[in-house]
């Protein structure tokens, strides 16, 4: 089973819509969560990251982690065609080399 | 900003045939990583390594080997290039520590013919 399951796999809003990104983990020695996105053609980015329950706001994006459901989320306001991009999560442990990544929910923002 | 080049950026190789892909980071990093992306889809680790001169497998190591001679390179190596290869390879470093961000290079898009 993967570790870390996204949803949903691919997401369309307009412009200046809410966009709503949705990542779920199965194993409770998680502590720390990223998001990373990545343009055509790029390789990912660094987004933002959460490591404690409750949410945290960085400009257009936030975050939301709830560690007793091992449920994280991403929320971005106002989207732009900008934002149309691979969004994965990702997460690891405090003993862990490994980070393990989602398989990605493609965004796509329409003018 | 912490910089990961690999190299080449691009690279055409026949069935069969050696390839080698390069990572250079000046991070100062002690973790590296190996991912392979397929059109549209997720990152599958391939190998990583913690410190150099020691690499350890990823999920799917088949067909691949990895070397890390220096803190600073780390290289992924196709010995026999098989069609099923295809696909941009992504390198990355990150610092110690759980909450550590990684930061991956432009990735190298090979194609197997």
């Amino acid at each position: 089973q993967q570790k870390v399951q996204q949803s949903p796999e691919s997401l369309s809003v307009p412009e200046g819509g809410m966009a709503s990104l949705n990542c779920t983990s199965s194993d409770r020695n998680f502590q720390y969560f990223w998001w990373y996105r990545q343009h055509s053609g790029e390789g990912p980015k660094a987004l933002m990251s959460i490591f404690s329950d409750g949410d945290k706001k960085e400009g257009r994006f936030t975050a939301h982690l709830n560690k007793a459901s091992l449920h994280v989320s991403l929320h971005i306001r106002d989207s732009q065609p900008s934002d149309s991009a691979l969004y994965f999560c990702a997460a690891t442990g405090n003993s862990n080399n490994r980070i393990f990544f989602g398989d990605g929910t493609q965004l796509v923002v329409k003018p | 900003e912490a910089a990961v080049t690999q190299s080449p950026r691009s690279k055409v190789a026949v069935t069969g045939g050696k390839v080698t892909l390069s990572c250079h980071q000046t991070n100062n990093h002690d973790y590296m990583y190996w991912y392979r992306q397929d059109t549209g889809h997720g990152l599958r680790l391939i190998h990583y390594s913690y410190v150099a001169d020691s690499t350890e497998k990823g999920d799917i190591p088949d067909g691949y080997k990895a070397s890390r001679p220096s803190q600073e390179n780390f290289s992924l190596i196709l010995e026999l290039a098989s069609l099923s290869q295809t696909a941009v390879y992504f390198c990355a470093s990150r610092g110690t520590g759980g909450g550590e961000r990684l930061f991956f290079g432009h990735g190298t898009k090979l194609s197997v013919l």
